[in-house]
Formats: structure tokens, sequence, C-alpha cells
């Protein structure tokens, strides 16, 4: 299996700042034949029902703000954000769907400093 | 309005069996796989396998195979998860998530039910 390993564990951020979130897979999730990094992000709002904010590493959904971003390749990525706003509060995951069985990160919480 | 509405929560004894729902509507269910996918409280997300309704096809995850059973209707655009003796340590919060398919393959997960809580006390 495909492991993912996110770091920190938590974070505190202040309002405006950014937060920036690593993660790790234990072998690549790009695709050579199409140059394309099968990760995903969610975010997860307590209470709530996960949400995906970016797909293929850094394709942002639709309606996610963009201070949301994600970046990396191969075997290490990060999400971003730019500016965090009390609603970020939340904990995130990244998740990779190169090969069954897919897998999560263990998630970060992102709180308010 | 494209959604999956899952089944409510259930307190079970250990032993016991009982399957979950998950029902799909605004789009065609048959054809995308559903995925579940596990949390035990506390913890993170977990990819328990995928079937997809228009053939019944199942991946399990290796870690899951012979404790649950994945099942699915698509005359009611309805996913099910199973288990036959449940333990303590089935107490979780279980959704089911849609993959959308991309480069011919299942991809992630684009729409997730509100989860259904099992907890397993004696």
């Amino acid at each position: 299996d495909i492991v993912m390993t996110q770091s920190p564990d938590s974070l505190d951020v202040s309002l405006g700042e950014r937060a920036t979130i690593n993660c790790k897979s234990s072998q690549s999730v790009l695709y050579s034949s199409n140059n394309k990094n099968y990760l995903a992000w969610y975010q997860h709002r307590p209470g709530q029902t996960p949400k995906l904010l970016l797909s293929w590493a850094s394709a942002r959904e639709s309606g996610v703000p963009d201070r949301f971003s994600g970046s990396g390749s191969g075997t290490d990525f990060t999400l971003t954000i730019s500016s965090l706003q009390a609603e970020d509060v939340a904990i995130y995951y990244c998740h990779q769907y190169f090969e069954t069985p897919y897998t999560f990160g263990q998630g970060t919480k992102v709180g308010i400093k | 309005e494209v959604q999956l509405v899952q089944s409510g929560a259930e307190l079970k004894k250990p032993g016991q069996s009982l399957k979950i729902s998950c029902k799909g509507s605004g789009y065609d269910f048959s054809t995308y796989w559903i995925a579940w996918v596990r949390q035990i409280p506390g913890k993170g997300l977990e990819w328990m396998g995928i079937i997809y309704p228009g053939d019944s096809a199942i991946i399990y995850n290796p870690s899951f195979q012979g404790h649950v059973t994945m099942s699915a209707d698509k005359s009611i655009d309805t996913a099910y998860l199973q288990w036959n003796s449940l333990k303590a340590s089935d107490t979780a919060i279980y959704y089911c998530a849609r993959h959308t398919t991309g480069e011919g393959v299942t991809v992630y997960l684009d729409l997730w039910g509100q989860g259904s809580l099992v907890t397993v006390s004696s």
C-alpha cells in the first residue's frame, strides 16, 4: 500500500496568516504517461462531511476560494492556505488515487492562534 | 440535487449483524464507483473499498476484506455495507462517497454522504 504521511499533525495560525501542510507518499503518484499526479486534498470541518478542495495535486474545485492552492509532484506535495479565515478551521487530508487500495494521510488539524 | 443520503445511526451489540445504506440521487448512480470510508472516533479516514453499482464489481481494501460485505441494488440507486458479526472495534462513522472518473480510471472522491454512525457496545 502507498503510505501517505502528513506534517505537521496540527498547527495553529493567526487569522490572515499563511498555513502550510505537507504530504509525502511512500512511492510516486505521478503517472508518467499523462504527467498527472494522482493526489487530492479534502477539508473536513467539525460535524460536516469531507469536502474536495483540490484534485490532480493542484486543480481547485469549483467554488473553492483561491486562497487554497496545491503544489508538488511525485512524492512531495503541499497544501497552502494563503490567508487563514475562521471558516478554514478543519482537518485536512491528502489522498492518493494512483493505485488501490487508495489511501489517505493521517490528517492535519488547522486551528486559530 | 446531486447527493448521497445514508441511513441513520445504529447501536448494536457485539456479534450482531448490520447493513447500512447509501442512496444516490440527481445523477446516474449505476455509472460511478461508490467508496466506503471509515472514520474511527478521533482518527483519520480509511478507504475500505469500492463497488460499481452497474454490475456490482467490487474492489476491497485487503485490510477490510472478509469482515465487511459491499453490495448494491442499481434498481433503487442504493449501495450497502454489511457486517455479519460486529465487534466493538467497528465503532466508527462510515461514509459513502462517489469516485469520479478521469483518465479512464476511478479518481478522487467528489461527492460524500453525510455519514452513518455505528456504535457497537455491550
